[in-house]
């Protein structure tokens, strides 16, 4: 089984809707985070997580909302979707306690449509 | 500003035709250079971390450097599987946040 998931794999949905992704790992880290990747832009931080009482904003925070239920879960919603929320977002995990590695470890991706 | 630019965009090898790919950072304070795979359709698979200039790391036919400008990563003899994006990611001292490069996509023919 996949250390990190993610449900869907694959959304359309229309615009004004509102639509959550969710990430769950079995990998124990503690820090979870949510990127989104866009042709010719890279991967862009959403939201990031250190534990379940410390949540912090992206660099493209705007339009989206995060809640951490859990070590192991982490969600992202859209409150009204609109179509340049189209793209394809990634939820990735690091653990705090590998000493200084930080790296990141991703799961398989949403592709997201907004019509 | 903190940036990551990867160059080339794209790339095309013949099987067993060695190249490398750069990976140039300008970041206050480097606290890691993070190399990447992706294939399409999923995500972003850890290959190498960095730390200071001069580390080296080894993987099969992957080698990936570090200088205080920039990351190569070398790829040996390559095979068709090696076909795939690689991304590279840099952490900035007094953050916790990674900035990614937008790739380089690798196609080596057989």
């Amino acid at each position: 089984d996949a250390d990190v998931t993610q449900t869907p794999r694959n959304r359309i949905t229309k615009t004004g809707k509102r639509i959550m992704l969710e990430c769950s790992q079995t990998k124990g880290h503690d820090r979870m985070y949510w990127y989104r990747q866009d042709p010719g832009l890279g991967l862009r931080l959403i939201y990031y997580s250190f534990d379940v009482k410390d949540i912090n904003k992206g660099e493209i925070s705007d339009g989206y909302s995060v809640s951490r239920q859990a070590q192991a879960k982490f969600s992202l919603s859209l409150e009204s979707a609109i179509p340049n929320q189209t793209a394809l977002y990634f939820c990735a995990t690091s653990d705090r306690t590998s000493g200084s590695s930080y790296e990141q470890y991703f799961g398989p991706g949403t592709r997201l449509t907004v019509t | 500003e903190d940036q990551v630019t990867q160059s080339p965009e794209a790339l095309r090898l013949q099987e067993g035709e060695s190249s490398s790919l750069n990976c140039s950072y300008t970041v206050s304070g480097l606290r890691g250079l993070f190399w990447y795979r992706q294939d399409p359709g999923k995500g972003p698979e850890f290959l190498f971390t960095l730390y200071s200039a001069g580390e080296e790391k080894e993987k099969e036919r992957l080698k990936a450097t570090l200088t205080k400008k920039e990351s190569f990563l070398h790829i040996t003899a390559p095979k068709p599987e090696d076909s795939a994006t690689y991304l590279c990611a840099a952490r900035a001292s007094g953050t916790y946040k990674y900035i990614f490069g937008t790739g380089t996509r690798l196609k080596v023919l057989a």
